[in-house]
């Protein structure tokens, strides 16, 4: 069980275009999930937290405006990057928690999405 | 800034030994501490999870805790190839429900 899915798992786009990128939660409901990112030999980044059905809270640094966070439904959180630029290329990953039996702090994570800007 | 430090490594065992992995976090009030696996190019895995004082072991890992030293190790027995990867050690950040702070992650290597 906790199984959570990502779509697509690689997108390359031109510079200026938007791309969206699902999270899913396949066996259980998540009222919160995570997005992060990952450049190339560095640790997670925190991007921001997502809501289900209400606004996500966004970490220090990270324009919300940039990264648009949508929590839809107890097991779908969308991240959508828009007007991408090379900067952006990285490996967005999602996570999520069941809610037991697990520590109510446990996090999931999906396969990733890398993203390359040309 | 609260914080979990781990060495970056790498950890360089032959086959068969025990890898120690080590890790010492700064938020007192933690209740929950993970061990992650990242393959290159992967995302994280969860290996295990542990939230009282002592060990807990799962097959060839055990994970030990000491909250009043704020210090979490994973010991991974007859280490084998494909544990080759970087381990993440993650806290539960006491003041902000939900949110984990991951370690930047030593990357162990297993030698035939």
């Amino acid at each position: 069980g906790a199984v959570v899915s990502q779509h697509p798992s690689w997108v390359i786009c031109k510079s200026g275009t938007s791309v969206k990128i699902e999270c899913r939660s396949l066996d259980f409901q998540a009222t919160t999930m995570f997005w992060y990112r990952q450049f190339p030999k560095q640790s997670l980044m925190l991007m921001a937290t997502s809501n289900e059905g209400s606004k996500a809270t966004y970490e220090q640094g990270v324009e919300k405006d940039k990264f648009l966070i949508n929590h839809a439904s107890l097991t779908l959180s969308t991240l959508t990057v828009t007007s991408a630029h090379p900067e952006d290329s990285s490996f967005y990953i999602c996570s999520a928690g069941p809610r037991a039996p697990v520590p109510p702090d446990t996090q999931y994570f999906g396969p990733g999405t890398r993203l390359t800007v040309l | 800034q609260k914080e979990v430090e781990q060495n970056s490594g790498p950890l360089s065992v032959p086959e068969g030994a025990i890898a120690s992995l080590n890790c010492t976090y700064s938020d007192r009030g933690s209740q929950s501490f993970f061990w992650y696996r990242q393959y290159s190019g992967k995302s994280p895995e969860l290996i295990m999870f542990i939230y009282s004082n002592g060990d807990k072991e799962d097959g060839r890992f055990t994970a030990q805790l000491n909250k009043a030293s704020q210090y979490v190790s994973l010991l991974i027995r007859d280490s084998q190839p494909s544990d080759s990867a970087t381990y993440l050690c993650a806290v539960n950040n006491s003041s902000n429900t939900g949110k984990l702070i991951f370690g930047q992650g030593t990357t162990l290597q297993v030698k035939p």
